[in-house]
């Protein structure tokens, strides 16, 4: 199967400033990496992906870098704000119909 | 468009007893899949579907069964519930048969006692 690790497990930054979560995979198969948002009491939401074809993706103030070489992807949120605050999971694929979850990263954003 | 649907919210049952999480979806998605959620354990799969009946084992199937025989119903069995199966249950759909953008349910909390 894919072994996801995820780091850091908490994460608490001034509003404003910018949030890096890191994870890394196992699998070299592995094509597809989703990352998901959670707010608490609610249910995971897709807030960007990313395939092996392509390096980086943008989308506001989010964006995934993704390194097929040492196996590991990360997001990053510049210019956080309160609504952000929430737990962030990343996951990656493998034999095409699986998905492989992180732990979690709890991010405060701290007016 | 309701998406995806679960129920129960909350389900408290008694070891050894057997229930069922039902879980809809009204988007014509092919891909349907069940997780379950515990604190520190990010997302764990425990059975997906292609199609109407075709189904197969993720990561932690022990415990559970599913069937699907109609694209919008994937119900998940608990044969004999056990206390380590405490935990939040979420039911997943997704476009096109290979994992792409999951689409989640509002979750079941479920203990067994």
């Amino acid at each position: 199967g894919e072994n996801v690790e995820q780091h850091p497990s908490t994460l608490s930054v001034q509003e404003g400033d910018s949030a890096v979560i890191k994870c890394t995979y196992s699998d070299s198969a592995s094509n597809y990496f989703p990352w998901y948002k959670q707010e608490l009491g609610k249910r995971p939401q897709l807030i960007i992906d990313i395939r092996s074809n392509v390096g980086e993706k943008k989308d506001q103030r989010i964006a995934v870098t993704l390194n097929k070489t040492a196996k590991h992807f990360s997001l990053h949120i510049t210019e956080t704000q309160p609504e952000d605050s929430a737990v962030y999971f990343c996951a990656a694929s493998y034999n095409d119909y699986k998905l492989s979850f992180g732990a979690g990263t709890t991010v405060t954003v701290r007016a | 468009n309701a998406g995806v649907t679960q129920t129960p919210k909350f389900q408290v049952l008694k070891t050894g007893q057997s229930m069922t999480l039902q879980c809809a979806q009204d988007m014509n998605h092919e891909y349907m899949s069940w997780y379950r959620q515990d604190p520190g354990m990010g997302l764990r799969l425990i059975h997906y579907s292609v199609g109407a009946g075709i189904t197969d084992q993720g990561e932690v199937p022990n415990g559970y069964n599913v069937s699907r025989s109609t694209t919008e119903d994937f119900p998940l069995r608990l044969l004999s519930a056990a206390p380590s199966q405490t935990s939040v249950y979420f039911c997943a759909s997704g476009k096109g048969l290979a994992v792409d953008t999951q689409y989640f349910g509002p979750g079941t909390r479920l203990t067994v006692l």
